[in-house]
């Protein structure tokens, strides 16, 4: 059963525009969620992160929405460069402790097209 | 900022002998150290959970006489595939994380095993 979901397998976006990558939870103990871009063969590099006392966080072109009565959070990237291509995670962790982990989406993979 | 140093990279071993996979976080102290496994066009999917000096906590379905985990010191943490065979053969990503939030899941950059 999985507890972090991301619907869509690719999103192609044109550069300059929005990408929008959305992801949905169904554990309500999870109070902390993170995006991650990974590339392959290589291990997931944070982007931005967000804890569920709030609703949006803004680190340069990332912005992360969470809607917690929908259970809902997404990524926007604006504007979309090439470079932003690959793969995207949600992840969520309950603050249960240190021993508590990441559990990740399927995500997402982003290409930009020049 | 928090850095996971993941040995090797890559490795390519034959069917029945073990390979081990090391996680040394650089300029922190890894605290609990989570090893994941991703096969192609999947999530990442969490093995166990080690916490330094204790034994590590594995998931359902994972054999942990297959899957050796080692965390001995707050800076080493290791992974021994033993007997491997071809359907061990996967991406495995080491997660770090030490006191504080601000060291929260530092990812090591991950070793693709194949098995022949």
């Amino acid at each position: 059963d999985q507890q972090v979901k991301q619907n869509s397998p690719s999103l192609s976006v044109q550069e300059g525009r929005i990408s929008i990558l959305n992801c949905d939870y169904t554990n309500s103990m999870f109070d902390y969620f993170l995006w991650y871009k990974k590339y392959p063969a290589e291990g997931p590099t944070f982007l931005i992160s967000i804890s569920s006392i709030k609703d949006k966080n803004e680190d340069g072109r990332f912005t992360v929405f969470l809607n917690k009565s929908a259970k809902h959070l997404s990524l926007h990237i604006v504007p979309s460069q090439p470079g932003d291509s690959a793969v995207y995670f949600c992840a969520a962790s309950a603050q249960l402790g240190l021993n508590t982990p990441l559990v990740f989406g399927k995500g997402t993979r982003l290409s930009v097209i020049a | 900022g928090a850095v996971v140093s993941q040995h090797p990279s890559w490795v390519i071993c034959k069917s029945g002998t073990s390979v081990k996979i090391e996680c040394r976080s650089l300029d922190f102290q890894a605290t609990t150290m989570f090893w994941y496994r991703q096969f192609p066009k999947q999530s990442l999917m969490l093995m166990a959970t080690s916490n330094e000096g204790s034994k590590a906590t594995y998931e359902q379905g994972v054999e942990k006489d297959k899957f050796l985990i080692n965390h001995a010191s707050l800076t080493l943490s290791t992974l021994t595939v033993t007997s491997a065979h071809p359907e061990d053969s996967s991406f495995y990503i080491c997660s770090a994380r030490g006191t504080g939030r601000e060291y929260g899941y530092t990812f090591g950059s991950g070793t693709r095993l194949t098995v022949v």
